[in-house]
């Protein structure tokens, strides 16, 4: 199985500070998508991004952006600016193809107010 | 509604009980996928339906059983479960296979 690789289990930041998470994972395809998912404690995997592989351009959408590095396999998160509702587990799941998209253990972030 | 639904949002049921899990979604998908999440596990696969017809069993028992009509509902059936079938149990769907898949609220099960 493609390997996901969220190494920080729990990240607690002070309101207004930024959080960065970090995703590696292991694929042997040339072609892949590349998301981040948030799972607040209602339970729902809410859709944050999508990238494609072979677009390596980063982008800021709102308080969001993130760090795609083909070469590394690195697919790094950051939240700028922090507020208590980003308080939340979030998931970078590479889809590689065949329906399944590889979820990570997740990075839980706490937002202290 | 809009979105993805699941009904119910909690079940408790004994391991001799029979129940089913609804899925819903409105976004008009063609994709949709069946996921447990165990405490301290990461999301596992259960099933894929493309165009209602099954495309994917990720070795789950048989204990349970999943269902697609028509393209906008899933259902996934459960009988004699075992305690470690507790889990939050996600539905999502999407446009078609290897587009982005959107989540419903899940179903929080619990057996006992």
């Amino acid at each position: 199985a493609q390997k996901v690789t969220q190494a920080q289990t729990e990240i607690s930041v002070v309101e207004k500070e930024d959080v960065t998470l970090d995703c590696v994972y292991e694929t042997r395809d040339t072609t892949y998508y590349l998301f981040w998912y948030k799972q607040p404690p209602s339970g729902e995997l809410v859709f944050l991004i999508r990238r494609n592989s072979f677009d390596e351009q980063n982008e800021i959408s709102g308080r969001y952006s993130w760090n795609f590095q083909k070469s590394t396999s690195s697919f790094n998160f950051t939240i700028t600016a922090s507020q208590v509702v980003d308080s939340a587990v979030y998931f970078c799941a590479p889809y590689y193809g065949n329906n399944r998209l590889a979820f990570g253990k997740g990075n839980q972030v706490v937002v202290i107010p | 509604e809009t979105g993805v639904t699941q009904t119910p949002r909690h079940l408790v049921m004994g391991m001799t009980n029979k129940k089913s899990l609804k899925c819903e979604q409105h976004l008009g998908h063609n994709a949709m996928y069946w996921y447990k999440q165990s405490a301290k596990k990461p999301l596992e696969l259960m099933f894929v339906y493309n165009f209602k017809e099954q495309t994917e069993n990720n070795s789950v028992p048989s204990r349970f059983s999943p269902e697609c009509p028509n393209s906008s509902h899933l259902f996934l059936h459960l009988h004699t479960l075992q305690p470690e079938d507790s889990a939050l149990y996600l539905c999502a769907s999407s446009s078609t296979r290897g587009e982005t898949q959107y989540f419903g609220p899940g179903t929080r099960l619990l057996v006992l």
